[in-house]
């Protein structure tokens, strides 16, 4: 059973396109976040949310949304897709201050 | 402000001989360190974690990692390096005072190939 799922795996799509990556944890962690992996594979914080309520929000193009129906899904919606946009999306999520996170696999977003 | 420093962008070394993948850290208040592994393709897996304790700490695969509060350091060491280990590598860390939300602050990582 896994822990911290992500859908789709891989996501092509055109440049202007609307897009939405799913993120859902079992694990019963109250946090979740989403991370972006650009090619030279540095990890950015985009998102962060406790509980549905949202913690963080590092400086990300408001074409970037992200929703959090309830502790157990944070999703990525992402308006008029652009090239720099392309990257491998991780969705995470964290039990408490003295645990780390735990990853799902990515989602390769490539926009064309 | 927390940060990670990941000093090497790259290491290599031989199958069979020990390596070490340097962190150092900045945190206001006592850290949190971690690390991490990225297969290619895959998603960040846990290695392994120091909150308190024992300054040598020990993880998955035969890592383990040794805290240094004076030099702030939380360098990741194995004896006898395996091919299989070959993957990219991050530290990270958290103040431990919960200020930050529970938000991890990741190096740029570390790339590891270990040759036959």
């Amino acid at each position: 059973d896994t822990a911290v799922s992500q859908t789709p795996k891989y996501l092509v799509t055109q440049m202007g396109n609307d897009k939405s990556i799913k993120c859902e944890q079992n694990l019963g962690h109250d946090t979740m976040y989403w991370y972006k992996q650009d090619s030279k594979k540095f990890l950015k914080i985009m998102f962060s949310y406790n509980n549905k309520e949202l913690i963080i929000n590092e400086t990300v193009p408001n074409r970037f949304s992200p929703k959090s129906p309830d502790k157990a899904h944070l999703n990525l919606h992402i308006n008029s897709l652009e090239l720099g946009d392309s990257a491998v999306y991780f969705c995470a999520s964290s039990g408490g201050q003295g645990n780390g996170y735990t990853f799902g696999s990515g989602t390769r977003l490539t926009v064309v | 402000a927390q940060s990670v420093a990941q000093p090497e962008d790259q290491v290599n070394v031989a199958e069979g001989n020990p390596l070490t993948v340097k962190c150092t850290y900045s945190v206001s208040g006592n850290p949190y360190l971690f690390w991490y592994v990225q297969y290619p393709n895959r998603g960040l897996q846990f290695l392994l974690k120091y909150i308190t304790g024992d300054n040598l700490v020990k993880g998955s695969y035969g890592f383990e990692a040794e805290f240094n509060k004076s030099q702030t350091s939380f360098h990741l060491k194995k004896p006898s390096a395996l091919v299989s280990d070959s993957a990219l590598y991050f530290c990270a860390v958290r103040d431990g005072r919960g200020s930050t939300l529970g938000r991890l602050y990741f190096g740029r990582g570390t790339q590891l190939t270990v040759w036959p």
